[in-house]
């Protein structure tokens, strides 16, 4: 399969804790970008990346909440000390530069903050 | 304002008939415009894209497109069951790389 992957696709977690998610994008894209999605709602953008470099970051975006892309490939998006409000899908998309930069989703993060 | 608007629904639909969701955009600075699919506890999907004046056709989807009013459409011919889904439109802005979403539109095609 050569989409957009995501790990893991489920997480629960008790609040306070850290967690992790890994996006793996289209071996040939080099925009990576994530959002998060609540119940009835569009997917929110958080943060992109254009090869290793985190180009735009959202004012929304709390610094509980971090994102890398070190080789220009996979991504982490690390949320530390959770808190309710962070349940969530998190979407990772990738796309290519140049064109209409249509961005294709992985499967995403389902997170429940207990 | 809500930068991109949708009407939420749901918009209910006989199989065979064609579906009409709206958006619309108060960035004058949109520069492509998208359409996703979402199935209820799956991700976006994207069906179509957009971005000069007029219509494109890909299968029974198409996509319309009005800068002028600020305005997109996707229109979905011989809507079928397997169609009942929330459909998402986005937009990119000139010289940014997000994509800003509507809230969706849900669409119940009935046999």
């Amino acid at each position: 399969d050569t989409g957009v992957s995501q790990d893991p696709r489920h997480k629960i977690t008790k609040r306070g804790q850290n967690v992790t998610f890994r996006c793996d994008p289209i071996s040939e894209h080099n925009r990576l970008y994530w959002y998060r999605q609540t119940l009835g709602q569009g997917p929110e953008f958080l943060t992109y990346f254009q090869n290793e470099a985190q180009l735009e970051k959202s004012r929304l975006l709390s610094d509980r909440f971090s994102a890398e892309r070190p080789k220009g490939s996979f991504s982490t998006l690390e949320i530390q000390r959770t808190e309710q409000g962070d349940s969530a899908m998190y979407l990772c998309a990738s796309s290519f530069i140049g064109g209409a930069y249509e961005q294709y989703f992985g499967p995403g993060t389902r997170l429940t903050v207990t | 304002q809500k930068e991109v608007e949708q009407n939420s629904g749901p918009l209910s639909v006989p199989e065979g008939a064609i579906a009409s969701l709206n958006c619309t955009y108060s960035d004058r600075g949109s520069q492509s415009f998208f359409w996703y699919r979402q199935y209820s506890g799956k991700s976006p999907e994207l069906i179509m894209f957009i971005y000069s004046n007029g219509d494109k056709e890909d299968g029974r989807f198409t996509a319309q497109l009005n800068k002028a009013s600020q305005y997109v459409s996707l229109l979905i011919r011989d809507s079928q069951p397997s169609d009942s889904a929330t459909y998402l439109c986005a937009v990119k802005v000139e010289g940014g790389g997000k994509l800003i979403f509507g809230q969706g539109t849900e669409l119940s095609v009935k046999p």
